[in-house]
């Protein structure tokens, strides 16, 4: 079964400092993987996404994520954080068209994480 | 362009009201998806159409009933809602079935 782990459910990091926002997955193949990002009582918007090739994908606003098979994560990290970046982040698996299972299309989301940015 | 819309932003019913919840896209995506979030919650599946056919329903309660008129249009027609389903409903689109989501701002519902 495919399930997604974020650890941190509350980071608080002061402006310009580097971020790091973990995710571990779940999944029996390769994955697809996104991350995305929901200020609040807004939609989400997709910051970043893997599916395959070069395991450091870059995103938009600064954001870029690891994919490591051996430790099934998926991080998130940015160098210099900006106030702007206070929101719910949420890491999400999905399953990969090949496979083309019944649950194609459904998207696992971790619980989110939500960051704090001192000024 | 990767954007939809969702209409209205913010709708208030009474549990013996009947009323939709409309999602639009214009990037020719044949998938879209609805999905149900509460506060501090992730999203949570509610139905998925792929080339306007219904693929997934998740054991949703009849009184939510979607529509996919054409491949651009998705309806989410709500009837005797509770309390409970006062939440965020979000609307999303992807280019198949599978490939990456796109989300919509939502619709902030609350049932009195």
């Amino acid at each position: 079964a495919q399930s997604v782990t974020q650890p941190d459910i509350h980071i608080t990091v002061s402006e310009g400092a580097s971020l790091e926002l973990r995710c571990n997955y779940s999944y029996g193949a390769t994955p697809y993987l996104f991350w995305y990002v929901q200020s609040p009582g807004q939609g989400l918007q997709l910051l970043l996404k893997y599916f395959s090739g070069d395991t450091l994908v870059q995103g938009i606003k600064g954001f870029e994520a690891e994919f490591k098979r051996s430790q099934s994560s998926f991080n998130l990290r940015k160098p210099s954080v900006h106030w702007s970046d206070a929101a719910e982040y949420f890491c999400a698996v999905g399953m990969n068209p090949a496979d083309r299972g019944s649950t194609l299309g459904r998207l696992y989301f971790g619980r989110g994480t939500q960051l704090t940015v001192w000024p | 362009d990767t954007e939809v819309t969702q209409t209205p932003k913010h709708l208030v019913m009474g549990m013996t009201n009947k009323k939709s919840l409309k999602c639009e896209q214009h990037m020719g995506h044949r998938a879209m998806y609805w999905y149900k979030q509460k506060a501090k919650k992730p999203p949570e599946l509610m139905f998925v159409y792929s080339y306007e056919k219904l693929s997934i329903n998740e054991s949703v309660p009849s009184r939510f009933s979607p529509e996919c008129p054409n491949s651009s249009l998705l309806n989410l027609h709500l009837h005797a809602l509770q309390p409970e389903d006062s939440a965020l409903y979000l609307c999303a689109s992807s280019q198949i079935r599978g490939e990456t989501q796109y989300f919509g701002p939502g619709t902030r519902l609350l049932v009195l």
